[in-house]
């Protein structure tokens, strides 16, 4: 089974420039997640999606962030513009709602972000 | 607020013990999770826990206590590969995971 695919892996940018990250969940699950790590830190959430639905976004900085996830399956979060603070690790992360109420999250490999 | 606290560093010997605590304050409680983190690689379940108790799996054991918002990893027969970060969340009464900051756990030989 194919996990979670990110694109691109790597990213620099100069500041004020916009930037897109995709992502492509494990087959079948229906919620999706994005998050942003700062190194040393935990992930921090930017945006749920639960099949094409934002269900909690609250977190996300909606002045230069957003996200679309138009037919419930892979997603795209975009920043325009890039700020010297958005230099991160962007983690896409999906989960399938099951009869144990775990729903464990699997996570991508992340997109390093760097904006000079 | 809500909080996850775990301490940043420790420091054991391969082949032996080693036990991670987590704390957590949290607006409800619906489970707690343990993630490991290679350096520049993603988080990877590792443990669930909903009840009290300890949960074995393998090398790894779990133990959670709701009425103390406590949590702890064990990790035994300490190898090399092990040297990771290690993230304890706990999922909140609106289902949203809260994360600690993570635990850098460092092995030497």
């Amino acid at each position: 089974e194919a996990g979670v695919v990110q694109s691109p892996r790597y990213k620099i940018i100069e500041k004020k420039q916009p930037v897109a990250f995709w992502c492509n969940p494990i087959s079948g699950h229906n919620t999706l997640y994005w998050y942003l790590q700062n190194l040393g830190q935990g992930p921090e959430l930017l945006i749920r999606y639960e099949n094409e639905e934002a269900v909690d976004d609250s977190q996300l900085p909606k002045d230069r962030f957003s996200a679309e996830r138009l037919k419930g399956v892979d997603s795209t979060l975009k920043i325009q513009p890039a700020e010297l603070g958005d230099s991160a690790v962007y983690l896409c992360a999906s989960s399938l709602v099951d009869r144990t109420g775990r729903n464990e999250q699997f996570f991508g490999p992340g997109t390093r972000l760097t904006v000079l | 607020g809500q909080n996850i606290d775990q301490p940043t560093e420790m420091t054991a010997t391969e082949g032996a013990i080693v036990q991670i605590n987590c704390t957590y304050q949290t607006s409800g409680f619906n489970g707690l999770f343990w993630y490991q983190q290679h350096a520049g690689e993603a988080p990877t379940f590792l443990s669930y826990n909903v009840l009290d108790g300890l949960e074995e799996k393998g090398r790894f054991s779990s133990f959670l206590s709701r009425s103390k918002g406590y949590s702890y990893l064990l990790l035994k027969e300490l190898q090399m590969k092990d040297s990771a970060s290690y993230l304890c969340a706990v999922r909140d009464s609106n289902y949203q995971l809260i994360w600690g900051a993570g635990t850098k756990l460092i092995i030497k030989p």
